[in-house]
């Protein structure tokens, strides 16, 4: 059973902080990482998709992913009360599998 | 340009009675999913179609069925339905479930069951 682990929160931060997600995984064959953010009663929405070692930036955010110890985290840099959202860790094995596992998704709170 | 397009967004129902949820995308992609999303419980794959003509089951595919109708549409269909099923349904696709592109979602059907 491939599993996909964050801590559900709430994580609380104050505005213009740095806030950090986490996410493990089990499965080692894991391919493609990405992080989606969920605000409530919406849909979720793609913000980053990272697939090597190492960090990537998009703006406000960096993903960092770490194949030797199955990590993947989101940073997000001077966080906004708009960031205020569920953020879903999704992790693909790739090949023949066409499943995405998704974890269980950490509550983001910025405070103003 | 529509993207994901669910329908219909909000339903009502009561127990024993059927309905069918319609996905349909204008993204030319080949592999559709249905998933449902309870509290505390994350999304969950019911079923998903890794191309037009194959359909297999996800995670939690008791009580529902699916249709690939063509390269567009992909339904899911609750013949009777349970208390139990109460959920935020959302479909969603991508290019090609081997080509590790991620998935893009419709904004979901909130379907309560009394």
């Amino acid at each position: 059973q491939k599993e996909v682990e964050q801590n559900s929160g709430p994580l609380s931060v104050p505005e213009g902080a740095i806030a950090s997600l986490n996410c493990t995984y089990s499965d080692r064959g894991s391919q493609s990482f990405f992080w989606y953010r969920q605000y409530s009663g919406k849909s979720p929405e793609l913000i980053m998709s990272i697939y090597s070692n190492g960090d990537k930036e998009d703006g406000r955010f960096t993903a960092q992913l770490n194949k030797a110890s199955q990590y993947v985290s989101l940073l997000i840099r001077d966080s906004q009360p708009s960031d205020s959202a569920t953020y879903l860790c999704a992790v693909n094995g790739g090949g023949s599998n066409y499943k995405l596992t998704f974890g269980k998704g950490t509550l983001l709170t910025v405070n103003p | 340009n529509a993207g994901v397009t669910q329908t219909p967004k909000f339903q009502v129902l009561k127990t024993g009675q059927s309905m069918t949820l319609q996905c349909a995308q204008d993204m030319n992609h080949n592999s559709m999913y249905w998933y449902r999303q309870d509290p505390g419980m994350g999304l969950r794959l019911i079923y998903y179609s890794a191309s037009e003509g194959t359909t297999d089951k996800g995670e939690v595919p008791n009580g529902y069925n699916v249709s690939r109708l063509n390269k567009r549409e992909f339904s899911l269909r609750l013949e009777s339905a349970a208390p139990s099923q109460t959920s935020v349904y959302f479909c969603a696709t991508t290019t090609d479930g081997q080509s590790n592109q991620p998935q893009h979602f419709g904004d979901g059907t909130r379907l309560s069951i009394l």
